[in-house]
């Protein structure tokens, strides 16, 4: 069976620090591969997705960067954080070509103070 | 023409009772309509799906109404318990898209 993981599960970090989540699917190959932020009490904003080693798209021009250095590894990463990154970070993966349905990971909880 | 439209924002049901959720898309070439249930503090599960080829969908509890002409569909949450109370999101996504749209949420709140 499949498998998503991330980490950390919380993190408090100051303003203008660096920031790296990592995200790693198992069970699966060659799967698409998201990064979603989540506000408090909002909806699901899309920021990244992936549908191989080294392709990212970016949904939304931030303050943030994704990478992909292996096939089941998704890393969301900034060099300086702001207050606004401060959310709840999802990853997710479905099937590449399949019919569109995506599972998520347990989430980070990011505070940027 | 990529929106989904998700209402109520927030919906208070009694235990027991049936809370309903609706969606309304615009894009015709949607073809696969999941729901997802997020508790507090977790990420979204899949709940349930349906493809348009089909009016109603069931398992369990759960049940989605699909309506292509209208361009809109359901979840349908019978006999609704405190431990359904989690914020329920729509997507739509067509075939090859790689995306899902989602709906902006509705808290759901089962009153015991």
């Amino acid at each position: 069976s499949q498998t998503i993981h991330q980490w950390p599960a919380t993190l408090v970090q100051p303003v203008g620090s660096p920031l790296s989540l990592e995200c790693t699917v198992e069970g699966t190959s060659n799967p698409n591969l998201y990064w979603y932020r989540q506000a408090a009490g909002r909806g699901l904003q899309l920021l990244f997705y992936s549908v191989g080693i080294g392709q990212i798209s970016s949904e939304v021009p931030q303050n943030l960067s994704a990478s992909r250095p292996q096939d089941r590894q998704f890393i969301l990463s900034s060099k300086k954080l702001l207050l606004s990154d401060s959310g709840f970070y999802l990853c997710a993966w479905s099937v590449l070509g399949g019919v569109g349905e995506q599972y998520f990971g347990p989430g980070t909880r990011l505070t940027v103070t | 023409q990529q929106q989904v439209k998700q209402s109520p924002q927030s919906l208070i049901v009694q235990k027991g009772g049936i809370s309903i959720i609706n969606c309304a898309y615009e894009n015709t070439a949607f073809d696969y309509f999941p729901w997802y249930q997020q508790f507090p503090g977790k990420g979204p599960a899949l709940l349930i799906a349906i493809r348009p080829d089909v009016s109603e969908k069931k398992e369990g509890r759960f049940t989605i109404s699909f309506n292509k002409s209208a361009k809109q569909f359901s979840l349908h949450i019978m006999d609704s318990q405190p431990g359904d109370s989690a914020t329920y999101f729509c997507a739509a996504t067509k075939t090859g898209f790689q995306k899902l749209v989602f709906g902006t949420g509705t808290r759901l709140l089962v009153s015991p």
